[in-house]
């Protein structure tokens, strides 16, 4: 049974970094089949997608969040990071690590659902 | 805002069927996916490709996607079923969600 887990600071100052871990169990990042993503959700609203990465390291990027944002994996330890620099109120969100599966149009791989979640973590940005 | 529009809400009784909708231009030969959360909890992927759903979840639910306007059915909705429900597509290796539809189960 795969299940994602996040950890991290519950509480960031405004200007600092925010650093969230998601660490895979029952299953090997690495096993090339899925993308790993986050996915936030600020208080009382919707679902915002951050990004995704793959086991070689490729990633994609919401573009609003490009200039402050980095993705990265440790495949040695079944893990994958978010680091969100210069954070504002407005980043204050439970923040969730997801899989993302990918199918095959020909050739060619295409994203497809998130299919399992963490629990979720949730991140203040305060003084 | 949001690419993806969703009612905010739809009311039900136990038994009836729920439609949810989600429109938008980007619709057009895209795939859908839609995601159930019921209160303090994750998200659940409950249908995926327009219409397939992923094991383990029921019958009932059920989805499709035509032209600019994909909807999720829920028949014979049960209380277990109140929760909020978003819908999900990829634009340019870009996730969208909409913004989310309040189901009330009573």
């Amino acid at each position: 049974q795969v299940q994602l887990q996040e950890s991290g600071p519950g509480l960031v100052k405004p200007s600092q970094t925010l650093s969230l871990t998601c660490t895979v169990s029952g299953a090997s990042i690495s096993s090339g089949n899925y993308y790993w993503s986050w996915i936030r959700q600020p208080p009382g609203k919707g679902l915002e997608w951050i990004g995704d990465i793959y086991y070689s390291g490729s990633t994609y990027y919401k573009t609003s969040l490009i200039s402050r944002l980095k993705i990265s994996v440790d495949t040695s330890r079944n893990q994958f990071s978010l680091k969100l620099n210069s954070v504002t109120a407005a980043d204050t969100a439970v923040y969730y690590c997801a899989r993302m599966v990918y199918y095959y149009d020909g050739n060619i791989p295409l994203p497809d659902a998130f299919d399992i979640w963490g629990q979720g973590t949730k991140v203040t940005v305060s003084s | 805002s949001y690419d993806l529009t969703q009612p905010p809400s739809l009311s039900v009784s136990p038994g009836q069927t729920a439609s949810i909708t989600c429109s938008g231009n980007i619709l057009h030969d895209k795939f859908v996916c839609w995601y159930q959360q019921k209160a303090g909890q994750s998200p659940v992927l409950v249908i995926y490709h327009d219409s397939k759903r992923p094991s383990g979840i029921p019958e009932r639910f059920s989805g499709s996607n035509s032209g600019n306007t994909a909807t999720l059915t829920i028949s014979v909705t049960q209380a277990m079923d109140e929760a909020d429900y978003y819908c999900q597509v990829w634009d340019s290796s870009t996730a969208l969600f909409g913004g989310g539809t309040k189901l009330t189960v009573l």
